[in-house]
């Protein structure tokens, strides 16, 4: 079964520093997602992804993030200064349609110290 | 504010009963209802969707949606210790994203 492929699995950074979350979608998924969920909160919605621009992007989803998908199959998700706050597992997830459940891989576990 | 209203439990049952988890959502806009499995640590699993009024099921699963209620639910039967997980209510209104419940932890006891 097509998977969601997520890098790194685990992320320790220093605070103030930049990370970038790497996501392989499904091939003929044209629709990408990032979610958040803080341990033991629920999963929250970030940013949308289709065509090659943002189509949403939630009230979290500030300036210190930004996604790209720099060459055709990765999609990225960049948090230019890490909060402690923004300790999280991110993950990534992709979609065939508007109106079609999501795919999920399995996560970043982002941990900022 | 969309919102999507799961309760926390834990909902405990015995194995081989039938476990029924609920949600209820804001949006009257919403087309599109979701369950996803979710085992600790690990990433949401989708086991189910359901669109239109009524029931749906699938193997041991069958989902019911009730759109004038603004409720959806799931029901497994011949409940299994391998479905314990928190199970996560999502709904979808058009293009706009997946908003997902906090999710209901079931234990199911062997």
């Amino acid at each position: 079964e097509p998977e969601v492929t997520q890098t790194p699995s685990h992320q320790v950074t220093q605070m103030g520093q930049e990370v970038i979350l790497r996501c392989v979608p499904i091939s003929n998924h044209l629709y990408f997602y990032w979610y958040r969920q803080i341990l033991g909160q629920k999963v929250e919605f970030l940013v949308s992804f289709y065509n090659n621009e943002i189509s949403e992007k939630s009230e979290i989803f500030d300036d210190q993030f930004s996604v790209e998908r720099p060459d055709g199959s990765n999609f990225t998700l960049k948090i230019r200064s890490t909060k402690l706050e923004d300790s999280a597992m991110y993950f990534c997830a992709t979609g065939q349609g508007a109106n079609y459940g999501y795919t999920f891989g399995s996560g970043t576990r982002l941990t900022v110290v | 504010q969309k919102e999507v209203e799961q309760n926390s439990g834990p909902l405990s049952v015995p194995e081989g009963a039938i476990a029924s988890l609920n949600c209820t959502y804001s949006d009257r806009g919403s087309q599109s209802f979701f369950w996803y499995r979710q085992y600790s640590g690990k990433s949401p699993e989708l086991i189910m969707f359901i669109y239109s009024n009524g029931d749906k099921e699938d193997g041991r699963f069958t989902a019911q949606l009730n759109k004038a209620s603004q409720y959806v639910s799931l029901l497994i039967r011949d409940s299994q210790p391998s479905d314990s997980a928190t199970y996560l209510c999502a709904v979808k209104a058009g293009n706009t994203p997946l908003v997902f419940g906090k999710g209901t932890r079931l234990s199911v006891i062997a």
